[in-house]
């Protein structure tokens, strides 16, 4: 059964940058996409993008280009979500969650991290 | 705004069914991209309720079931319980966005 546990709850000042971490265990890291999500206080889920580590290149959504970075360590099966400029917009959940079909950015996400409480204020 | 279009709240009462819909367009579930489906618990991480329009994750009761037909999909909840009063999200691929998208969500509420 994959398990992914997440870093800890960050605060940020506007205009810097944070960087969340996301280990998987129990399950094949390489092949499976793994993406990240994030949840705004009391609003709905919003897809930020996602890797395959294997192939090492991220796709983004279009509100974040530019300004995330996606990475991933096959040595550590550990992903990473980092998220520059921030605004006090970006104060939010971030999840990480893993994809449910080998090798493909498509399909759903079977596994969740515990989610990273990110909140950006001066 | 999200590109999938759901209800903002269901409700019903105990035993009863239910029914959330989530409406896309020709670049996502009209293209035939699968559609997902997703349970969260107040406090808790979303969890995967339906995949692949009908399927079920083992350990999900088949008092949910998922269904799709054009652009639209639903997401149908039989015998409601009180342990069901959730938020539910649908999920899709888009292709002209080249990327997942997400339902705006719809708050179930069991009376």
């Amino acid at each position: 059964q994959v398990q992914l546990v997440q870093s800890g709850a960050e605060e940020k000042k506007p205009g810097s940058s944070v960087k969340v971490s996301c280990k998987a265990s129990g399950g094949t890291f390489s092949h499976y996409v793994i993406t990240w999500v994030r949840q705004a206080p009391g609003q709905g889920l919003e897809w930020m993008g996602g890797i395959i580590p294997i192939s090492g290149t991220p796709r983004y959504g279009q509100k974040f280009q530019g300004r995330a970075r996606i990475t991933a360590d096959e040595s550590t099966t550990t992903a990473y979500l980092e998220l520059s400029s921030l605004r006090s917009d970006d104060t939010a959940i971030y999840y990480c969650a893993r994809g449910g079909v080998s090798g493909s950015h498509l399909g759903w996400f079977g596994a969740w991290g515990q989610g990273t409480l990110v909140t950006v204020s001066s | 705004q999200s590109v999938l279009t759901q209800p903002p709240s269901v409700s019903g009462a105990p035993g009863q069914r239910v029914t959330i819909s989530c409406t896309g367009t020709s670049s996502n579930i009209g293209a035939n991209y699968d559609v997902h489906w997703y349970q969260q618990l107040p406090g808790t991480a979303p969890k995967l309720l339906i995949y692949a329009d009908t399927y079920r994750p083992s350990g999900i009761p088949d008092r949910f079931s998922g269904s799709k037909s054009g652009t639209s999909a639903s997401l149908a909840i039989t015998g409601l319980q009180a342990e069901d009063e959730a938020h539910y999200y649908c999920q899709s691929y888009d292709s002209s966005l080249s990327g997942s998208v997400f339902g705006g969500g719809t708050k179930l509420t069991v009376l």
